[in-house]
């Protein structure tokens, strides 16, 4: 089986400040993706990142980088300086091949972030 | 990133009726689509899975004869919410994909369907 967890389930921070969303999975499989999505008030899902398990690497794309750990199944989000526009729901998301051919994601319950002006 | 349609983005329907959230993919050709559903303040729960040409594969507690789904074309799936009730007034999200054997497929979320049924 295989679960995702974030711990933070609200987090407010002021204008330009730094954040980190913590994401720690379970899995069995050697061979899974990680994702993270963001979720705005309006609704619709918006695809960040995707990783696969074999790549360590850190990633950095402007304001959002994100930290990934095997050794402690973590994947961690971080927004630098944040601003207003970054208040959404943020989702982790695990897939691994269920072996009958679907590629199922399994998403934490997310984490809200207000950022305040 | 891909683009992936819902229409309509809101239907209010009477208690007894059946409604039907289209989803397509814009700008390639999904072999892969799936059903969510989110609940306010939830996380997504993961109804069906469909892959086209062949008939979906639901989730653990999701009625099929409830929630029919078609994946008609690589481009387009529908959910028919049949004989709706007020418990099943919730947000419905498509996501599509491109299945890849490798796995470096990515899901691409519409953006989604607010179903109220009074």
């Amino acid at each position: 089986a295989q679960k995702v967890t974030q711990a933070q389930t609200e987090i407010s921070v002021v204008e330009k400040e730094d954040v980190t969303l913590d994401c720690v999975y379970e899995t069995r499989d050697t061979t899974y993706y990680l994702f993270w999505y963001k979720q705005p008030p309006s609704g619709e899902l918006v695809f960040l990142i995707r990783r696969n398990s074999f790549d360590e690497q850190n990633e950095i794309s402007g304001r959002y980088s994100w930290n990934f750990q095997k050794s402690t199944s973590s994947f961690n989000f971080t927004i630098t300086a944040s601003q207003v526009v970054d208040s959404a729901v943020y989702f982790c998301a695990l897939r691994q091949d269920s072996g009958a051919g679907s590629y199922q994601l399994t998403f934490g319950k997310g984490t809200k972030l207000s950022v305040i002006p | 990133g891909a683009v992936v349609s819902q229409h309509p983005s809101r239907v209010i329907c009477k208690s007894g009726t059946s409604v039907k959230i289209e989803c397509r993919s814009l700008d390639f050709q999904a072999t892969t689509m799936f059903w969510y559903r989110q609940f306010p303040k939830q996380s997504l729960m993961l109804m069906a899975t469909s892959n086209e040409g062949s008939k979906a594969t639901y989730e653990q507690g999701v009625e099929k004869d409830k929630f029919l789904i078609n994946h008609a074309s690589l481009t387009l799936s529908t959910l028919t919410v049949t004989s709706a009730h007020p418990e099943d007034s919730s947000f419905y999200i498509c996501s599509a994909s491109v299945r890849i054997p490798s796995g470096t497929d990515t899901q691409y979320f519409g953006p989604g369907t607010r179903l109220t049924v009074l």
